[in-house]
């Protein structure tokens, strides 16, 4: 089944502690990212990647680090967490020539204490 | 620069009544426009697409219409039914940027 999974689903932490969430998708796709949802802003992207070992910025990415060492594996790493990070994560993928019909993964749901 | 700008929700309806929610774009180029819908607990999925002027997207019974001239993609259903309830976002891309701006969303509650 074509699918991105996305680990933790739900995580709750405390300031300051290093985490990573895990993208992982399964269809050979060239472009990945993520978003950060909030109520009533809608999706902002994060972090962007082409390809292999290509990543960009996109429009929130302070605070954030993310690499892509393998075609299928995006993860997110937040290196010192902080309370404004608190919020709903998506990791998406699509193909490069159609970067725009994305896949989206399940969701995590973060609270930072 | 690029934007969208959907109708406030909650939008509740009955089961059977007509839909539409509103989505208006701002963008110096020639975007495709998007309907992306998020059911409760999931990410979201491509509904609907047009990528350029006077396409129609539609699938599920869902309709929207690339308008050009006043820069809008309204999404409309004729009859929904209560799995209609979600949220669902607009959206548009410019090829040039590589990237999705997506509206704030809307949320969708249908009564049986």
């Amino acid at each position: 089944e074509a699918q991105v999974t996305q680990n933790p689903r739900y995580l709750i932490t405390v300031t300051g502690k290093k985490l990573t969430v895990t993208c992982s998708q399964n269809m050979n796709h060239e472009y990945m990212s993520w978003y950060r949802q909030d109520p009533g802003l809608g999706l902002r992207q994060i972090y962007y990647s082409m390809n292999v070992e290509v990543t960009d910025k996109g429009d929130v990415p302070e605070g954030y680090k993310v690499s892509r060492k393998e075609k299928r594996n995006f993860p997110l790493i937040l290196e010192s967490p902080s309370p404004n990070q608190t919020s709903l994560y998506f990791c998406a993928s699509s193909s490069r020539d159609r970067y725009n019909e994305q896949f989206f993964g399940p969701g995590t749901r973060l609270t930072v204490l | 620069g690029d934007s969208v700008t959907q109708m406030e929700g909650p939008v509740t309806l009955s089961e059977e009544a007509f839909l539409t929610i509103n989505c208006t774009y701002t963008a110096t180029g020639y975007p495709s426009l998007f309907w992306y819908v998020q059911y409760p607990g999931e990410g979201l999925q491509l509904l609907l697409k047009a990528t350029k002027a006077d396409d129609k997207g539609s699938n599920k019974g869902f309709e929207a219409t690339y308008r050009k001239e006043t820069t809008s993609f309204h999404l409309e259903k004729g009859s929904v039914q209560v799995s209609d309830s979600a949220v669902y976002f607009c959206a548009l891309s410019d090829s040039s940027a590589s990237k999705i701006i997506f509206g704030s969303g809307t949320r969708l509650s249908i009564r049986p």
